[in-house]
């Protein structure tokens, strides 16, 4: 079973310090995603790599970054937290781009105060 | 525009009663389907998906769900539900369009009243 492993559940952070959030998976898994979920809203794409290196702007990069220097860790940076960035944050990987479904990892919610 | 419609945020029922969440999409190109359940606490499992064939899917746990295509439609459904079925539902779509995209709506909250 593909186990998606997010490093922390929760984080608590003040404005203007550097985030980073790390996400793990075993599958060996070509694509990773980071999404962040807010009530009403449903999932929004902020990045998404679909190999070593690469990566892609989803639908709300802005205030964030990426890393992706091993196949099975993608990283999530928020170079300057803010208060707007206070959210879930979810990763997911997939194998097939678009056909197979994604594993989520169980989320992290982060706070910025 | 791309886009997915989830018409119902919050739909309470009554154990052993059946159910029906709506999902919609908006595309020009070939799509494929999920279901998504998230439980308290926890990041989202799939549920059930559509990728071609059969236009009537199946769950393990009693969940089916019918891609219309003329209708542009994957709603959701069980025949009866139990306590244990209370979570958020997502619907979420593949688009075949240059670069695939997942797009999420923004999830149904099922309550299951005892």
């Amino acid at each position: 079973d593909v186990k998606v492993t997010q490093s922390s559940r929760y984080l608590v952070k003040r404005t203007g310090e550097k985030v980073f959030l790390e996400c793990v998976q075993d599958m060996d898994h070509e694509n990773m995603f980071w999404y962040r979920q807010d009530p009403g809203l449903g999932l929004r794409l902020i990045y998404f790599s679909y190999d070593v290196k690469m990566k892609e702007k989803g639908d709300i990069p802005e205030g964030y970054s990426v890393s992706r220097e091993k196949k099975e860790r993608f990283s999530l940076i928020l170079e300057s937290a803010s208060t707007n960035q206070t959210s879930m944050y979810l990763c997911a990987s997939s194998s097939l781009w678009g056909i197979a479904p994604l594993h989520f990892g169980n989320g992290t919610r982060l706070t910025v105060t | 525009a791309q886009s997915v419609t989830q018409l119902d945020s919050q739909v309470p029922v009554f154990e052993e009663a059946p159910v029906e969440l709506r999902c919609n999409y908006s595309s020009s190109v070939s799509v494929y389907l999920f279901w998504y359940v998230q439980y308290p606490n926890q990041g989202l499992q799939l549920l059930l998906k559509y990728l071609s064939g059969s236009t009537l899917v199946e769950s393990i746990n009693g969940f089916e769900a019918e891609f219309n295509k003329s209708q542009t439609s994957f709603h959701l459904r069980k025949p009866s539900v139990h306590i244990s079925d209370t979570a958020e539902y997502f619907c979420a779509v593949s688009f075949a369009s240059g670069t695939y995209k997942y797009i999420f709506g923004t999830g149904t909250r099922l309550k299951v009243l005892a």
